[in-house]
């Protein structure tokens, strides 16, 4: 098993611009969900899924939007992205509440 | 609102110590408490996930407690080597809401040869 896999690694933005941060995972989960993790700020809930075509707001959900057509992806979408959203994005994959959670290894964004 | 504190911020030990980190959290409705290890520019990797009904989990060189009743986890880690050397998370997953982890800002650990 690959696990959960991101793509890109790295992107920069100029602000105004759209991106589609990927996310994939061939372990079959029913949950996924996508972090931002900022200096003093630690881990930050965005959206997430409990299954194919079930998605639901986080902590920060404003400025990005999400969709999940398959188990396997679940990509984050900035519509039109701003400085404040330069950060390391993570998705993360689990089986059910009471299980591991398993974590992507990342996309580091700046937005310029 | 469920709030996670891990103390200290930051600790550095000779190689060869056992040390132990600690975890708080403000709600005690949880379905579980997990750590997680985070090398630098990196993904976090679970070490070890403990159920709101146990106390403690074991793994190698590492131990957790939950004290789910005080609020409290502590990462036991015997015998620390170089390698240890690495952000540590905790993080817990309430029962109220989403099914999002709440993460505590972390404990950074060096492992001095």
């Amino acid at each position: 098993n690959a696990g959960v896999t991101q793509t890109p690694k790295f992107q920069v933005l100029k602000t105004g611009q759209s991106m589609t941060l990927q996310c994939a995972q061939d372990m079959n989960h029913e949950y996924m969900s996508w972090y931002r993790q900022d200096p003093g700020m630690g881990l930050r809930l965005i959206h997430y899924s409990v299954g194919a075509g079930i998605t639901d707001q986080g902590e920060v959900p404003n400025g990005y939007n999400v969709s999940r057509s398959t188990t396997e992806d679940f990509p984050l979408r900035l519509l039109s992205a701003a400085p404040s959203q330069t950060s390391v994005y993570f998705c993360a994959s689990t089986p059910s509440r009471t299980d591991t959670q398993y974590f992507g290894p990342g996309t580091r964004l700046t937005v310029l | 609102k469920q709030e996670v504190t891990q103390i200290p911020a930051a600790l550095s030990v000779p190689e060869g110590e056992n040390l132990v980190l600690n975890c708080s959290f403000t709600d005690s409705a949880i379905y579980n408490l997990q750590w997680f290890r985070q090398d630098p520019g990196k993904g976090l990797t679970s070490l070890l996930l403990i159920q709101s009904s146990q106390r403690e989990q074991t793994s190698g060189r590492l131990n957790a407690s939950l004290d789910k009743s005080s609020g409290r986890s502590t990462l036991y880690i015997a015998a620390s080597q170089p390698g240890d050397s690495a952000t540590y998370l905790c993080a817990v997953r309430g029962i109220q809401g989403a099914q999002k982890l709440v993460f505590g800002q972390g404990t950074r650990l060096t492992i001095n040869p």
